[in-house]
């Protein structure tokens, strides 16, 4: 079975780009979550998607980030226009829908990641 | 709001030798654990979980962590570290749907 795929795998691009990630998750997987590591920081929350509906986007940090999941299959992230401090890796999750007492938190399957480098 | 901290940036073992990495987390409820790891060209690979029960949890590849609610710590251990365990560890907290993550610590085996 294939995991989540992500692509492109790194891109480097000047401030002011834009950028279009895409991550494929696991078939049949109705979660799917975006993460973003900075440098050296934390792995940080970006939003969560219930098939094609955000379920949360607490953690996109501006206006600049749009995603998108078409048809609750594959998911994109873009960035537009591209900042520096937009550099990081960003990371892609998916995971089944659950029920009952695990309060929908259970394993979450990650991919390799996204490097954005912005110069 | 949750947080998870990892003291430790960067511990280096040699081969054979037994491993901690700590984690320490703030939760206002029943806290669900995790410890991933991302070895080199990697995705994350979940390691262990804990959702309840018995607060010592064994995990895949030889590792344990133990659940320590008064000092709300999930630190993961193993008995003797291999070359193939040089990766980075990342303990999470999960809640809501989503999991908060520390910063991590990577880990460098010699032999």
């Amino acid at each position: 079975e294939a995991g989540v795929t992500q692509f492109p795998s790194h891109s480097v691009i000047e401030k002011g780009q834009t950028v279009t990630l895409r991550c494929d998750p696991i078939s049949g997987h109705d979660n799917l979550y975006w993460y973003r590591r900075v440098m050296g920081k934390e792995i940080k929350f970006l939003l969560h998607f219930v098939k094609e509906s955000k379920q949360d986007e607490s953690g996109m940090p501006n206006n600049r980030f749009l995603a998108e999941r078409t048809g609750g299959t594959y998911s994109t992230l873009k960035v537009q226009p591209a900042e520096l401090e937009d550099s990081g890796v960003y990371f892609c999750a998916s995971s089944p829908l659950t029920s009952g007492s695990f309060r929908g938190v259970g394993e979450l399957f990650f991919g390799e990641g996204s490097r954005l480098t912005v110069l | 709001a949750q947080s998870v901290t990892q003291p430790d940036i960067h511990i280096t073992v040699s081969e054979g030798a037994s491993l901690e990495l700590r984690c320490n987390y703030s939760y206002g409820a029943t806290p669900y654990l995790f410890w991933y790891v991302q070895s080199p060209g990697q995705g994350l690979q979940l390691l262990l979980k804990y959702f309840s029960g018995d607060t010592l949890v064994q995990g895949i590849k030889g590792f344990e962590a133990e659940f320590k609610r008064s000092q709300s710590s999930f630190n993961l251990r193993k008995p003797s570290v291999h070359w193939s365990d040089a990766a980075e560890y990342f303990c999470a907290v999960g809640g809501n749907e989503k999991l908060t993550f520390g910063t991590g610590t990577r880990l460098t085996i010699i032999p």
